[in-house]
């Protein structure tokens, strides 16, 4: 069964001050690795797609990159709008449409 | 930019009422999903649905649960008799094709409050 663990939980940054969230995975074959940001009480925005190791791809202050069994989201400097919610998921190979998701970091930038 | 539609934002329901969550996909996609989401759980695969007929459902689809295309452009959630545990965000979402990880974009969700 396929599994996906975030880390950390939950995690506190000042305004400007650069992290890295976790993505774990575990599939018999990965077809595509999905990061969405999540705000309370709205869907799940999507962000990046990552087919294969060693692919990386950036929007405004995030980067995304894949390893064969990890994926980092990388934030740089970032903002008080950046606080969300952030959701790791990924897509197996086998002939499935579903995406299992991680439990998802809790961003919080303090000004 | 295209963006996946649901309505209502909010349904509170009686424990054993029937209800109907509706979606509008993405104009040019093909594939159509629903996720729910407990709150302070992770977002989980209900089902999903491909040319006029289910293609994949979780266990947690069962029998109380169904889904519908009714005409081209809604895509709709009916649980037949709702129960405490059926409280949860649901998210309706669509992608162009299920090859190659094509991206499935969410809606805004529907809050079901079960009473």
């Amino acid at each position: 069964e396929d599994q996906v663990t975030q880390s950390p939980e939950a995690l506190r940054l000042q305004e400007g001050e650069s992290s890295s969230l976790n993505c774990s995975y575990t599939v018999s074959g990965l077809r595509g690795l999905f990061w969405y940001r999540q705000d309370p009480g709205k869907g799940p925005e999507f962000l990046f797609t990552l087919y294969s190791a060693g692919e990386e791809k950036e929007k405004e202050r995030l980067k995304a990159t894949l390893t064969k069994k990890e994926s980092f989201l990388h934030i740089t400097a970032p903002k008080p709008e950046d606080s969300a919610t952030y959701l790791c998921a990924v897509h197996n190979s086998g002939g499935y449409q579903k995406v299992t998701f991680g439990t998802g970091t809790k961003l919080q930038v303090i000004p | 930019e295209p963006e996946v539609t649901q309505t209502p934002s909010h349904q509170v329901t009686q424990m054993g009422q029937e209800v109907i969550l509706r979606c509008v996909p993405i104009s040019n996609h093909l594939y159509f999903y629903w996720y729910r989401q407990i709150l302070g759980q992770k977002v989980e695969f209900l089902v999903s649905f491909y040319n006029n007929e289910i293609s994949e459902k979780s266990e947690i689809f069962d029998d109380q649960f169904s889904v519908e295309r009714p005409d081209g452009s809604n895509f709709t959630l009916k649980i037949r008799s709702t129960k405490l545990e059926d409280s949860a965000m649901y998210f309706c979402a669509s992608s162009g094709l299920a090859s190659r990880g094509d991206t499935q974009y969410f809606g805004p969700g529907t809050r079901l409050t079960v009473l």
